[in-house]
């Protein structure tokens, strides 16, 4: 069976610090990634996807960047955080081949900028 | 422009009751996906439909094509169906639109 597992869980940084967060796929090959963002009151954003090893989409312009050296694995990154980079991060997978593909999530991560 | 609204905000309800939650969009879809996420905050998909009806246990998703309109129906609920519930659409072969979520409350 396919898992996806996401961490840290928790993270509390200074502004300016650098930001890591990773996420792997297990039981599936070559699947479509995400990372979504959500924040309080609103609904999720989706802020980067991948359709394969290297292939970044970014959908909104910010300081975060978002890599995949390797076909299940997908990293959210930040050289210097803001105190607005702060939220839930959400990992998710799904089948390349449709569209309509259903959303598996990873378990989130909370990040506070102090 | 692909929107997703989502009602009611907030629902709070004894036990057993039966739940409705509603959402809308703006333009045709060609899927619909209703998902639950739970106070730690993972999310679970619950359903992913394009027309009729789908059952899963006591978890009913219907959707409306023509009214542009998809309901979630809980029977007999339970204190553990307390979570958020969120409706995402997918517009064409664009990207999911999330809607801001209905946080539902099952009193004991």
């Amino acid at each position: 069976s396919q898992t996806i597992h996401q961490w840290p869980a928790t993270l509390v940084q200074p502004v300016g610090s650098p930001l890591s967060l990773e996420c792997t796929v297990e039981g599936t090959s070559n699947p479509n990634l995400y990372w979504y963002r959500q924040a309080a009151g609103r609904g999720l954003q989706l802020l980067f996807y991948s359709v394969g090893i290297g292939q970044i989409s970014s959908e909104v312009p910010q300081n975060l960047s978002a890599s995949r050296p390797q076909d299940r694995q997908f990293i959210l990154s930040s050289k210097k955080l803001l105190l607005s980079d702060s939220g839930f991060y959400l990992c998710a997978w799904s089948v390349r081949v449709t569209n309509t593909g259903e959303l598996f999530f990873g378990e989130g991560s909370r990040l506070t900028v102090l | 422009k692909n929107e997703v609204e989502q009602s009611p905000q907030n629902l709070t309800a004894q036990e057993g009751e039966f739940i409705t939650i509603n959402c809308s969009y703006s333009v045709g879809i060609s899927a619909l996906h209703w998902l639950q996420q739970h106070p730690g905050g993972g999310i679970v998909s619950l359903f992913m439909l394009s027309s009729g009806k789908k059952k899963h246990g006591r978890l009913i998703a219907t959707i409306n094509i023509q009214e542009k309109h998809s309901s979630l129906h809980i029977t007999a609920s339970h204190p553990r169906d307390s979570a958020v519930y969120i409706c995402a659409a997918r517009f064409g072969n664009e990207k999911l639109t999330f809607g801001t979520g209905t946080r539902l409350t099952i009193i004991p």
